[in-house]
């Protein structure tokens, strides 16, 4: 079964600097991944997703992650971040299969941005 | 918006009761999933139904259920209900079994006392 680990539950970070969150998994074959961002009080929503290609993937709200096969990771960065990135961000596998494919979710990473 | 929408928002409900949460999926979503959000187990994936049919299981647990009906609205019943029931339920469709994207619900938020 596969799983994923989001090394850091808790980052803070000032406004305007660059943040790094970790997140590695693990699977005997291979994953689609995603990062989710929840809200305070809102629903997941989708970051960015990693399903084949280029290994670094560009999404949503200046945000970037880089797909490393042989480390088994995908981490998220953002080279200036901003007051309204406070939020919790979810790392998450899929199975790279036509079946039944839910997703995973790690623990997820508290991001503070302190003005 | 993500288009799902899922009801109630917060329910408040005593220990042995059952409760019945709903979710709506986006226009043209076949798949729906149920997710229980807690603070001590995160997010852990419970049930997939995929135009009606049950397609995948995870950590549901005995005295929970669920369906999807005709219309694909889903419903997730939940019984002998107790503190530890505590969660926010998302709720999250897709277009396909292949879940390349989910969306999600906003969430309802069960409190047990």
């Amino acid at each position: 079964a596969q799983s994923v680990t989001q090394l850091d539950s808790q980052v803070p970070v000032f406004e305007e600097a660059p943040v790094e969150l970790r997140c590695n998994y693990s699977s005997s074959v291979s994953v689609y991944l995603f990062w989710y961002v929840q809200y305070p009080n809102q629903g997941l929503q989708l970051l960015l997703k990693y399903l084949s290609g280029s290994t670094l993937v560009k999404g949503i709200n200046g945000f970037e992650a880089e797909f490393n096969k042989s480390q088994t990771s995908f981490h998220l960065r953002k080279p200036s971040v901003h007051i309204s990135d406070t939020a919790e961000y979810f790392c998450a596998v899929s199975l790279l299969s036509s079946g039944n494919t839910p997703l995973v979710f790690g623990k997820g990473t508290r991001l503070s941005v302190i003005a | 918006d993500s288009g799902v929408t899922q009801t109630p928002k917060h329910l408040i409900t005593a220990t042995g009761q059952r409760v019945t949460l709903r979710c709506s999926p986006r226009s043209g979503d076949l798949s729906v999933y149920w997710y229980q959000q807690s603070l001590d187990q995160g997010l852990q994936f419970l049930i997939q139904y995929y135009n009606g049919e049950e397609r995948a299981k995870g950590n549901i647990l005995e005295r929970f259920s669920a369906q999807q009906f005709p219309d694909l609205h889903s419903e997730l019943n939940l019984s002998s209900l107790e503190l530890g029931d505590s969660a926010l339920y998302f709720c999250a469709s897709s277009v396909s079994v292949g879940e390349t994207e989910a969306f999600f619900g906003q969430g309802t938020r069960l409190t047990v006392v």
